[in-house]
């Protein structure tokens, strides 16, 4: 069965700090992964996917298929990048399969 | 307005009332969605319309009703809800479901809660 897992609720780190938010999938095709945040008082939106292998804000991720990994990572973490980020899998039909979403906390 | 609105942001209803959440994407796209988000779980797919016709029923319970009269307008009819129901109802549309290319640009979402 597809499954997305994020195994953190909550990760805090102090301003300038790496941060690495976990995303493991579960799918028997070729996964495509994507990452989402939602901001305070702001609507779900995307932030990265992997097949762009583009860098957003800082953040990159990369498909891991032996680890079956798509970790988020950012060297430098900055107060406005606090958020809820959810790492998604896309399967066929347009449907999204979201993990349970890591909130994010930068603390100055 | 643009992208994807969705009415009303809050909703409180009785376990016999009949209500409906809209959708409306002013994004040209042919694809819908609704999206169930409870407090302590993942996002929940529930359907899924491409040109007008539903592709995808996740399993969803018939006390919810989807209608999507045109690519732009997505209803989801509520009738005898449970107080389980009470959860974040999120609209997202895309170009298409045929890729992964196709962005899902999402609502801000309805706050029902079901007494």
């Amino acid at each position: 069965a597809q499954r997305v897992t994020q195994p953190e609720k909550l990760l805090s780190v102090f301003k300038g700090a790496p941060v690495e938010l976990k995303c493991n999938y579960s799918y028997s095709g070729s996964p495509e992964l994507f990452w989402y945040v939602q901001y305070s008082r702001q609507r779900l939106q995307l932030l990265l996917r992997h097949i762009s292998r583009e860098s957003i804000k800082g953040f990159t991720a990369d498909l891991n298929k032996g680890e079956t990994s798509f970790h988020l990572k950012k060297p430098f973490a900055q107060e406005e990048d606090s958020a809820m980020y959810y790492c998604a899998l896309w399967i066929e039909g347009g449907k999204l399969i979201f993990g349970q979403g890591t909130e994010l906390s930068v603390k100055p | 307005e643009t992208g994807v609105t969705q009415t009303p942001r809050h909703l409180v209803m009785g376990m016999t009332n009949k209500k409906s959440l809209k959708c409306e994407q002013h994004l040209g796209h042919n694809a819908m969605y609704w999206y169930k988000q409870s407090a302590k779980k993942p996002l929940e797919l529930m359907f899924v319309y491409n040109f007008k016709e539903q592709t995808e029923n996740n399993s969803v319970p018939s006390r919810f009703s989807p209608e999507c009269p045109n690519s732009s307008h997505l209803f989801l009819h509520l009738h005898t809800l449970q107080p389980e129901d009470s959860a974040l109802y999120l609209c997202a549309s895309s170009q298409g479901t045929s890729g992964s290319i196709n962005e899902q640009f999402f609502g801000p979402g309805t706050r029902l809660t079901v007494l």
